[in-house]
């Protein structure tokens, strides 16, 4: 069965500056993995997705992801955050059995 | 565009009382799906449905139960509620071979049981 780490529950950070939330996954089997934002009382939605393909996915709102299969890693990145990117962040995996598996999420905080 | 839509959106029961949440959704996708979010613990897989008559457990199956008699709507069950099952539950969708990962939300269910 496959499953999903964030190393972090949270991560405070100044605006414009760079982040990167981390995320580990382990599975027998190929996977795909993605990463979700949540906003504040709101539902999920996608930012980006790893199903095959070049290891360095880009998504929306400036993010990208990197995928290591050495490493078993999907680590989101963006270069420069601003308010608006506060929000909580999950990574989730599949190994194509039908389910999603989601980590336990990253609460990034961004600070004035 | 409605997309996936939960009902009720709040709700409180007593321990033991039993209710229904609904989803819906207007894509025609043939995948739905019920996740619990609990502070900490993230987006647990409850149920999932793979087309119209078909259910299937995910992580945390007991004390839910699922239909889907129509391709457009997924519910969820609780019987007899316990406290542990004060939770948001959120209901999603996807066409078919849901493993690629884009998942529609709806805006989730509050529900607590006292």
């Amino acid at each position: 069965a496959q499953s999903v780490t964030q190393l972090d529950s949270q991560v405070p950070v100044f605006e414009e500056a760079p982040v990167e939330l981390r995320c580990n996954y382990s599975s027998s089997v190929s996977v795909y993995l993605f990463w979700y934002v949540q906003y504040p009382n709101q539902g999920l939605q996608l930012l980006l997705k790893y199903l095959s393909g070049s290891t360095l996915v880009k998504g929306i709102n400036g993010f990208e992801a990197e995928f290591n299969k050495s490493q078993t890693s999907f680590h989101l990145r963006k270069p420069s955050v601003h308010i608006s990117d506060t929000a909580e962040y999950f990574c989730a995996v599949t190994n194509r059995d039908d389910k999603i598996i989601f980590g336990k999420g990253t609460r990034l905080h961004i600070l004035p | 565009n409605a997309g996936v839509t939960q009902t009720p959106k709040f709700r409180v029961l007593k321990t033991g009382q039993s209710m229904t949440l609904l989803c819906a959704q207007d894509m025609n996708h043939e995948y739905m799906y019920w996740y619990r979010q609990d502070p900490g613990m993230g987006l647990r897989l409850i149920h999932y449905s793979v087309g119209e008559g078909t259910t299937a457990k995910g992580e945390v199956p007991d004390g839910y139960n699922v239909s889907r008699l129509k391709k457009q709507n997924f519910l969820l069950g609780l019987e007899s509620a316990a406290p542990s099952q004060t939770s948001v539950y959120f209901c999603a969708s996807s066409p078919p071979g849901g493993y690629t990962g884009e998942l529609f939300f709806g805006e989730g269910s509050r529900l607590t049981v006292l």
